[in-house]
C-alpha cells in the first residue's frame, strides 16, 4: 500500500509565527486531504487538494503530485491552531477512495 | 445539521463481550467508513461502504463486522472484544468515494466525534 510520511513529527511555535508541514507519499495518488485534529479529538477537513494550490484564510496548501509531496502552510499561528495535522492520500481504484493516513504533525502554539 | 453522529462516546468492555458502535449521517452521503486511531499513529481503515448495500474490508478488519443498515447508518460490531481493540473509533462519510472528477471535492471526508473504547 501507499506509505505516507509527515514531518516534522512535533512542532512548537510562538503565537504569530509561520510554519510549513510536509507530507511525502510513496506512490501516485488522486485524492489528498489535510485534516486538523483539535485537542478534544475532533477531526476537521482543511483541504481537499490532489494537486495545485489552495488557500483558506491563514492556511494554504500545495500538492506537487508528480514529485509526491504536499505542503501545508500556517501563517500567523494562533493558539487555536494547536493539535495534530494529518495528511491522508488515496488512489482511486474503481470502488472507493480508501484514504491512508500519515502519523501526523503535533503542533503546539504558545503565547 | 448534525453531520456525522456516533454512539456511544465512551464504552468499557470486558474481554469477550460484544458491542455495536452506531453511526448515522444526515448529509445524504453515499460512502461511509470506520477508522480506528491508536496512540502515536494515524487513522487506519477498518471497513468501508462505498454505497448503500455494499461493504468491504479496509486495512485492519479482523475482529470486526459491519452493517450498512440504510443510506444513513453504518454500524461496527465487535463480536468478542479483545484488549488489542482498545482504541478511539471514528466514523466518517463522503458524498462519494469513487468520484473521478477530482476537482469537485465529493471525496472529502466528514468525521464523527469519535467513540473511545476500552477493553479490559
Amino acid at each position: 500500500g501507499i506509505q505516507v510520511e509527515q514531518s516534522p513529527p512535533d512542532l512548537i511555535l510562538q503565537e504569530g509565527a509561520n510554519s510549513t508541514l510536509r507530507c511525502n507519499f510513496s506512490d501516485s495518488v488522486n485524492n489528498l486531504q489535510w485534516f486538523h485534529q483539535n485537542p478534544w479529538g475532533q477531526l476537521i477537513n482543511l483541504f481537499y487538494i490532489p494537486s495545485g494550490t489552495k488557500q483558506n484564510g491563514r492556511l494554504s496548501a500545495t500538492t506537487v503530485a508528480t514529485e509526491r509531496y504536499s505542503l501545508l502552510y500556517i501563517s500567523s499561528s494562533q493558539t487555536t491552531d494547536s493539535g495534530v495535522y494529518f495528511c491522508a492520500v488515496a488512489l482511486y481504484t474503481g470502488t472507493a477512495s480508501k484514504l491512508t493516513f500519515g502519523t501526523g504533525t503535533r503542533l503546539q502554539v504558545t503565547l | 445539521n448534525a453531520g456525522v453522529t456516533q454512539t456511544p462516546k465512551f464504552q468499557v468492555l470486558k474481554t469477550g463481550q460484544s458491542m455495536t458502535l452506531q453511526c448515522a449521517q444526515d448529509m445524504n452521503h453515499n460512502s461511509m467508513y470506520w477508522y480506528r486511531q491508536d496512540p502515536g499513529m494515524g487513522l487506519r481503515l477498518i471497513y468501508y461502504s462505498a454505497s448503500e448495500g455494499t461493504t468491504d474490508k479496509g486495512e485492519v478488519p479482523n475482529g470486526y463486522n459491519v452493517s450498512r443498515l440504510n443510506k444513513r447508518e453504518f454500524s461496527l460490531r465487535l463480536e468478542s472484544a479483545a484488549p488489542s481493540q482498545t482504541s478511539v473509533y471514528f466514523c466518517a462519510s463522503s458524498e462519494r468515494g469513487d468520484n473521478r472528477d477530482f476537482s469537485s471535492g465529493a471525496n472529502v471526508l466528514t468525521f464523527g466525534a469519535g467513540s473511545r473504547l476500552t477493553v479490559l
